[in-house]
């Protein structure tokens, strides 16, 4: 089975733009969960959805977003981008378990 | 609220060398533990897990037990190679519910030298 696939890789935004990330999970997995990873907080969940409902939610500011499909493809959006909100954004997915398969993450720099 | 701790880093070892980092948690409940590992501009690898107490996760010669009486689940390697040079990341599973909602510790880098 493919892994948890992340696109772009890498990019670059100034501060003020919006963005938006997309992870496609492993095959027959229905809950995918993005978390941001930085030097300073370390690993912080932001938000999961499963059968295209965001089930919960970790403390991000309303600027961070999600939403799944019925394929159970998943978006995430950020809105006035800040420096700060410059990270590896990392997606994974899982089936049934609390077990979770992470992507290769996202490189956001926000200038 | 719930949490990890991992011993801090990063730690350095010759190859060959025996290899324990340590994890703590406070959770309310019971909840499965995990250790993931990652290298270099990559994601993170589930590495092993536990979902009971006295469970024992291995992996590529990793172990670690889930310790219910001293909330612990610390990583082992009996011999640590170049390739195991990595950031380890502890880390449990939300006890509260969901269980799309890790919570992870700092993580632990390691470096092995030939």
């Amino acid at each position: 089975k493919a892994g948890v696939t992340q696109t772009p890789r890498y990019l670059i935004k100034t501060r003020g733009q919006q963005v938006t990330l997309s992870c496609s999970p492993i095959s027959g997995h229905r809950s995918v969960s993005w978390y941001q990873q930085t030097p300073g907080q370390g690993l912080q969940f932001l938000f999961e959805y499963f059968s295209e409902t965001q089930r919960n939610k970790g403390n991000f500011p309303g600027r961070f977003s999600g939403r799944q499909f019925s394929n159970s493809r998943s978006e995430m959006n950020v809105s006035t981008l800040e420096l700060g909100d410059s990270a590896l954004y990392l997606c994974a997915s899982s089936f049934k378990t609390d077990t979770q398969y992470f992507g290769p993450g996202t490189r956001l720099t926000v200038l | 609220g719930d949490s990890v701790t991992q011993m801090e880093g990063p730690v350095t070892l010759s190859e060959e060398a025996f290899l324990t980092i340590n994890c703590t948690y406070t959770a309310t409940g019971y909840p499965s533990l995990f250790w993931y590992v990652q290298y270099p501009g990559e994601g993170l690898q589930l590495l092993l897990k536990a979902t009971k107490a006295d469970d024992k996760g291995s992996n590529k010669g990793f172990e670690a037990t889930y310790r219910k009486e001293t909330t612990s689940f610390h990583l082992e390697k009996g011999s640590v190679q170049v390739s195991d040079s990595a950031v380890y990341f502890c880390a449990l599973s939300d006890p509260r519910g969901s269980q799309g909602n890790l919570i992870f510790g700092k993580g632990t880098k390691l470096s092995v030298k030939p």
